[in-house]
Parts: structure tokens; C-alpha cells; sequence
């Protein structure tokens, strides 16, 4: 069975905090990972990954995927308040099945002043 | 135009009301998809639509019925509801299987459903 294992669940930070998100996975036949942001409704897309060591960044948010190791890591640096939010792992597969989004639980990110 | 609208935002139903939620877009996206959050948990997919035929159906029971009546709009007719299928009900929209852009989905706001 595919899964997809976030951690932490949750996290609590101060502003200006750099945190790191972890995203684990086991599916067969890996097309690509993806990070959505969930605030209050509509998850937002921030990346896709589909190569090994290969950052994608934007502004202060960053991931890179580990495809030898299975996982994938969402960085962000300087944290501000208005990053709280629930961010969403989801794994797509390629083939038969390409079109299931296989979500981990996310992660609660909740900045403090 | 980047947007998955769905309505309504909210809805409120007794168990043997007949009701829709409805979502469009406009990206050109022929794959449309139909997905339930439930708190706290991340979003379970129901229904794919590729190219207005229903391509997945999850194994969701019949009191919800997916209808695509063109390539911009999906609706989720909902009948003799259960209050455990209060939820998010999330639309979404990518490119199709195959083309650039299909592993990307873009979501609606979504609709907060409440059964009675």
C-alpha cells in the first residue's frame, strides 16, 4: 500500500525561525512529490519535484527530494506569521493510477510572534 | 484566469434533502477532480473526470453522484446524505494525463458541507 508519512505533525515556532518539513514516502512507480500550503480553505500549490538533488526555491521557502532515500524536505527561513499553515506532502504516480494525489496528514506550522 | 470557483461556500442540509455543489474553471484543464477533507486530515479523492468521462471512481457511495456536463464544469449532486459526510468538499483541476502540467492540481476553496 502506498503511503505517504509527514513529520512533525506539529510545530511551533517563534518568527524568524527557520523550520524544516519531512516528508516520507513508499509508492510504486514515483512520478513526482508536491507541497501544497493549506491556511484556512483551498490547498495552494508551492512545488513539484520530480529529480533528486535538485532544490526548487521560492523567496524564503525551499525543498529538495531524495529519491535513492525516499523523502523529500519543505525549508523555510525567517518565518513570519503569516506562514502558519497546514502543509500538505502529496506523491503522484506515473502509469495506471496517475491521476491519485496520495497525501501524508500534513504538517500544522503555527508562528508566534 | 487561475481559478477553481466552487459554490456554495457553505451548505446546510437535513438527510433527505436533494442539493449540488458545483465547480468550474476556466484554465483549459480537462482533468477535474472531486476530493473530501474531513478535520484535521488530509483531502481523500472521489471522483476524476478526464476529458468530461468519469475516469475514478473511489469506491464513494451512491448518495453522491458526480456529473461533468462540460470541459469547465464538474458538480457533486448530493442525496439522502449521512451526518458523517459533513466535510470540505474540494474541487480540482489539472492539465490531462500525459500533457505538461498534469501533475499540478489546482483547488477551489472548496465547499464546508453540514448534514442534519
Amino acid at each position: 500500500e502506498d503511503k505517504v508519512v509527514q513529520s512533525p505533525l506539529s510545530l511551533v515556532v517563534h518568527e524568524g525561525d527557520t523550520v524544516t518539513l519531512n516528508c516520507s514516502y513508499e509508492v510504486t512507480n514515483f512520478r513526482s512529490l508536491l507541497w501544497y500550503k493549506q491556511e484556512k480553505k483551498a490547498p495552494t500549490f508551492l512545488f513539484m519535484l520530480t529529480s533528486s538533488g535538485i532544490e526548487k526555491k521560492s523567496g524564503r521557502l525551499s525543498s529538495i527530494l531524495d529519491k535513492k532515500e525516499l523523502f523529500s524536505i519543505l525549508n523555510i527561513t525567517a518565518t513570519q506569521t503569516g506562514d502558519s499553515a497546514v502543509y500538505l506532502c502529496a506523491v503522484r504516480k506515473s502509469g495506471a493510477g496517475s491521476y491519485q494525489l496520495t497525501f501524508g496528514k500534513g504538517t500544522k506550522l503555527s508562528v508566534i510572534p | 484566469d487561475t481559478e477553481v470557483t466552487q459554490t456554495p461556500k457553505h451548505l446546510v442540509m437535513g438527510m433527505t434533502n436533494k442539493k449540488s455543489l458545483k465547480c468550474e474553471q476556466h484554465m483549459g484543464h480537462r482533468a477535474m477532480y472531486w476530493y473530501k477533507q474531513k478535520a484535521k486530515k488530509p483531502p481523500e479523492l472521489m471522483f476524476v473526470y478526464s476529458y468530461e468521462k468519469l475516469s475514478i471512481n473511489e469506491s464513494v457511495p451512491s448518495r453522491f453522484s458526480p456529473e461533468c456536463p462540460n470541459s469547465s464544469l464538474l458538480n457533486l449532486h448530493l442525496h439522502a446524505l449521512q451526518p458523517e459526510d459533513s466535510a470540505l468538499y474540494l474541487c480540482a483541476s489539472s492539465q490531462a494525463q500525459g500533457l505538461s502540467g498534469a501533475n499540478v492540481l489546482t483547488f477551489g476553496a472548496g465547499s464546508r458541507l453540514t448534514v442534519l
